[in-house]
């Protein structure tokens, strides 16, 4: 069965600190990878992606993601941890054969940010 | 720039009342989708619909209806609210493979039901 798995569910980090949040996906092909960010009481919004190419991919507020296709992972870093990152991260999987462009989500990573 | 909105933003409803929430996107696409978000389960598709006019089922659609009045618009609605229907609802659209599966959301629903 295809999955998305978030292993961290809560992360404490101290600000500027560094930060890494782990995924790993069950698919049977390399699918398009996301990483979202949910504020609290917002919407979720598009930190960054991966296609095809290179693995380590650039994204907004300073996060970057590696895909490791051996490991089955698409992890999130950033090098140093702001306040204003307290927020949930949701790793999502989207199938590229799926013509209605369907995501699956994993089930999300609270980051705190300790001063 | 107005991307997705839902509406309301709350709502609290009784046991076996009905409601439906509104979702409009501005951006053209054709795909647009609905789900749930609770604690610990991450967002789990309700309904999609991949162009006006069609809407097929995702993992939980158990107890919702959908109506895609148009290209903007994707409503859902409770026929006799539960409170396993307490929730966080999230409205997205997207271009679908055209777009290699980017989803943008609204800010969200609010439910709970009593």
């Amino acid at each position: 069965a295809q999955s998305v798995t978030q292993p961290d569910i809560h992360i404490t980090v101290s600000e500027g600190a560094s930060l890494e949040l782990r995924c790993n996906y069950s698919y049977g092909a390399t699918p398009y990878l996301f990483w979202y960010v949910q504020s609290p009481g917002q919407g979720l919004q598009l930190l960054l992606k991966y296609f095809s190419g290179d693995t380590l991919v650039q994204g907004i507020k300073g996060f970057e993601a590696e895909f490791k296709r051996s490991q089955s992972s698409f992890n999130l870093r950033k090098p140093s941890v702001h306040w204003s990152d307290a927020a949930e991260y949701f790793c999502a999987v989207g199938m590229t054969t799926d013509s209605w462009g369907k995501l699956q989500f994993g089930a999300g990573t609270q980051v705190v940010v300790t001063p | 720039n107005a991307g997705v909105t839902q509406t309301p933003k709350f709502q609290v409803l009784k046991t076996g009342q009905s409601m439906t929430l509104q979702c409009a996107q501005d951006m053209n696409h054709n795909s647009m989708y609905w789900y749930r978000q609770d604690p610990g389960m991450g967002l789990r598709l309700i309904y999609y619909s991949a162009s006006e006019g069609t809407t097929d089922k995702g993992e939980v659609p158990n107890g919702y209806n959908v109506s895609r009045l148009n290209k903007r618009e994707f409503s859902l609605r409770l026929e006799s609210a539960a409170p396993s229907q307490t929730s966080v609802y999230f409205c997205a659209s997207g271009a679908g493979f055209l777009a290699k599966n980017i989803q943008y959301f609204g800010a969200g629903t609010r439910l709970s039901v009593l």
